[in-house]
């Protein structure tokens, strides 16, 4: 079973540029997530998906971030504009099934805004 | 609202030593409780898990947490180190039944001595 994929792994960018990430999430499950992970720190929500609804997006900054998953399975995080305090890894992750409590999570893109 | 508090953002072991890893959680519902393990520019590994039932887990790698509900804590602990083991850390608390989000620990990161 292939697990959840993220695209691309790395993305280098000037402040003020758009930058997107990609994510496909394991088969089957309804749930995504989007975090964000600082250096030394652990994993932050961003915004979480029931199918193509964004359920939680309590913590995704609204006036630069963006997030979609209109067939309810890939979805895609946006920022624009980005700034120098946007650099970090963002992890997409999966869960449903009767483990639905389990989440699977993707490899990660990390970005660096210069 | 959910926390955790991970005792140590550094710890050392001997290979063939114990590995203890400490977590703390503060949680107003019962808890679901994760281990992960992150290697360096991966995602996160699912290492365990306890949603309900007994109290000690054992999951991959021979780690095993045993839940006290008494101390709020979940342990992370293996009997014998490998070297294959040096990796990041994270404990994480969720909501039961769920798909909600994770809350996570700031990570401990695990160095093996040869």
């Amino acid at each position: 079973e292939a697990g959840v994929v993220q695209s691309p792994r790395y993305k280098i960018i000037e402040k003020k540029q758009p930058v997107a990430f990609w994510c496909n999430p394991i088969s089957g499950h309804n749930t995504l997530y989007w975090y964000r992970q600082n250096l030394g720190q652990g994993p932050e929500l961003l915004i979480r998906y029931e199918n193509e609804e964004a359920v939680d997006d309590s913590q995704l900054p609204k006036d630069r971030f963006s997030a979609e998953r209109l067939k309810g399975v890939d979805s895609t995080l946006k920022i624009q504009p980005a700034e120098l305090g946007d650099s970090a890894v963002y992890l997409c992750a999966s869960s449903g099934g009767r483990a639905r409590e389990t989440q699977y999570f993707g490899p990660g893109t990390r970005l660096l805004v210069l | 609202a959910q926390s955790v508090t991970q005792l140590g953002s550094h710890v050392s072991v001997s290979e063939g030593a114990l590995v203890l890893l400490r977590c703390n959680y503060s949680s107003s519902v019962p808890p679901y409780l994760f281990w992960y393990v992150q290697y360096p520019n991966q995602g996160l590994q699912l290492l365990l898990k306890y949603t309900t039932g007994a109290t000690l887990v054992k999951g991959i790698n021979g780690f095993e947490a045993e839940f006290k509900k008494s101390e709020t804590s979940f342990h992370l602990t293996k009997p014998s180190a490998h070297m294959s083991d040096a990796a990041e850390y994270f404990c994480a608390v969720g909501a039961p039944g769920g798909n909600e989000k994770l809350t996570f620990g700031t990570g401990t990161r695990l160095t093996i001595i040869p």
